[in-house]
């Protein structure tokens, strides 16, 4: 099956900084790739997505990239801020089934004001 | 438009006890999903189902039962619960190739 790894597993950054996380996978069968932000005692929400025919897609201060032949996925943070303090969860579709998610392990990301 | 709604949103169950957690979806979502997340943890696949009278187990299965008998729901049944079943539980719904929708969770203590 799938196997998703995803670094780092915490990550502190000061307000206004950028953020970097990184995920690769396993299975080149792999088409679809969300990013879910978790929030203490809330549930996952799904930020951005990304499919295996863009490598690039943006939305607002959020980006996140697909880097195909190496089979890894990025998501980019810009201008922090004390919000976007969360656990961030990178996805991938497990071996082709379109439909069955394989998650990472997560990145606990601090925002310091 | 609800989205993913999960009852009861938090249960303490002596060991041994059952319970049924429900989950709803009024997306017309076909697939629907239960994980399990342990404290400072991933998200665990319990069960999965791609459509109404479909199920399939995932990674953690044991001691867990679903059915799908109507598109909307997909309840988890927990038999004769045990101290490892102590989670918080999500549900989540999606289209075919689409992010899934989470449900806001039901914390479970079984003491």
């Amino acid at each position: 099956g799938e196997n998703v790894e995803q670094h780092p597993s915490t990550l502190s950054v000061q307000e206004g900084d950028s953020a970097v996380i990184k995920c690769t996978y396993s299975d080149s069968a792999s088409n679809y790739f969300p990013w879910y932000k978790q929030e203490l005692g809330k549930r996952p929400q799904l930020i951005i997505d990304i499919r295996s025919n863009v490598g690039e897609k943006k939305d607002q201060r959020i980006a996140v990239t697909l880097n195909k032949t190496a089979k890894h996925f990025s998501l980019h943070i810009t201008e922090t801020q004390p919000e976007d303090s969360a656990v961030y969860f990178c996805a991938a579709f497990e071996g082709g089934s379109n439909y069955k998610l394989t998650f990472g392990k997560g990145t606990l990301l601090t925002v310091n004001p | 438009n609800a989205g993913v709604t999960q009852t009861p949103k938090f249960r303490i169950l002596k060991i041994g006890q059952s319970m049924t957690l429900q989950c709803t979806q009024d997306m017309n979502h076909n697939y629907m999903y239960w994980y399990r997340q342990d404290p400072g943890m991933g998200l665990k696949l319990i069960y999965y189902s791609v459509g109404a009278g479909i199920t399939d187990k995932g990674e953690v299965p044991n001691g867990y039962n679903v059915s799908r008998s109507t598109t909307e729901d997909f309840p988890l049944r927990l038999e004769l619960a045990a101290p490892s079943q102590t989670s918080v539980y999500f549900c989540a719904s999606s289209y075919h190739l689409q992010g899934q929708y989470f449900g806001p969770g039901t914390r479970l203590t079984v003491t």
